[in-house]
């Protein structure tokens, strides 16, 4: 079945440092999606990105979707220590009126002040 | 606006014991509703998903299943619980069309089974 890989698992970063999560699907995508998990919390609803070769940004948050749609990758400017959390992908194949998710396997950002 | 409200938000039960985790979305109509299970440290796990009233697609066999009896009720239950069942339960809806796809999750119940 469809699988979603996210690197690294966990990265450790000083206060003002980048970030760069990566995430790679077994499958072409319609759309992918990024979520941020909260420690404790519920994932919440970044962005989504839907054309080949798309960029969006959110502040100190730039997102990519790869030209082949299978790959993604979100990148944190000058991390901040309310940037800390799990950030997850999630791609949709097929369309349909599922819109089901297949989540990636997340990125555990901890920023050190 | 919507809503989407889960509970309880902790629960602790004996293994063989039933399950009823209750989610229900407010402010919509006909949204698509899911479960999915996070195991401690890890990615997200989708269980069932469902597109309308009686409608459940489960994704992966195991202990439980999900109904949905109301547009904006979905509910997932277990008949005897297992170890392996304990979890972070997520409930979520989205809209199909409308541009912005994306889910909206409810705040979740960490069940620990004993």
């Amino acid at each position: 079945g469809q699988q979603v890989m996210q690197i690294p698992q966990y990265q450790h970063v000083q206060e003002g440092e980048d970030f760069t999560t990566y995430c790679n699907s077994s499958t072409t995508l319609s759309n992918i999606q990024w979520y941020k998990q909260r420690p404790g919390g519920h994932p919440v609803f970044l962005i989504q990105l839907v054309k080949s070769g798309e960029v969006k940004k959110q502040k100190r948050l730039t997102f990519q979707f790869g030209e082949a749609k299978k790959n993604s990758s979100l990148h944190i400017t000058a991390t901040q220590t309310t940037d800390v959390g799990t950030y997850f992908c999630a791609g949709a194949s097929g369309g349909g009126a599922t819109n089901k998710l297949i989540f990636g396997t997340g990125t555990l950002l901890a920023v050190q002040p | 606006s919507q809503t989407i409200h889960q509970w309880p938000a902790t629960l602790v039960q004996p293994v063989g014991s039933p399950l009823s985790l209750e989610c229900t979305v407010e402010g919509t109509s006909n949204p698509n509703l899911y479960w999915y299970r996070q195991a401690a440290g890890r990615g997200l796990q989708l269980l069932f998903y469902s597109v309308g009233i009686g409608q459940i697609s489960s994704e992966v066999p195991q202990n439980l299943s999900a109904s949905r009896p109301q547009d904006r009720q979905f509910i997932l239950s277990s008949k005897k619980l297992l170890l392996s069942d304990s979890g972070f339960y997520l409930c979520a809806w989205s809209r199909l069309r409308g541009g912005n796809y994306g889910y909206t999750f409810g705040s979740g119940t960490r069940l620990t089974v004993v």
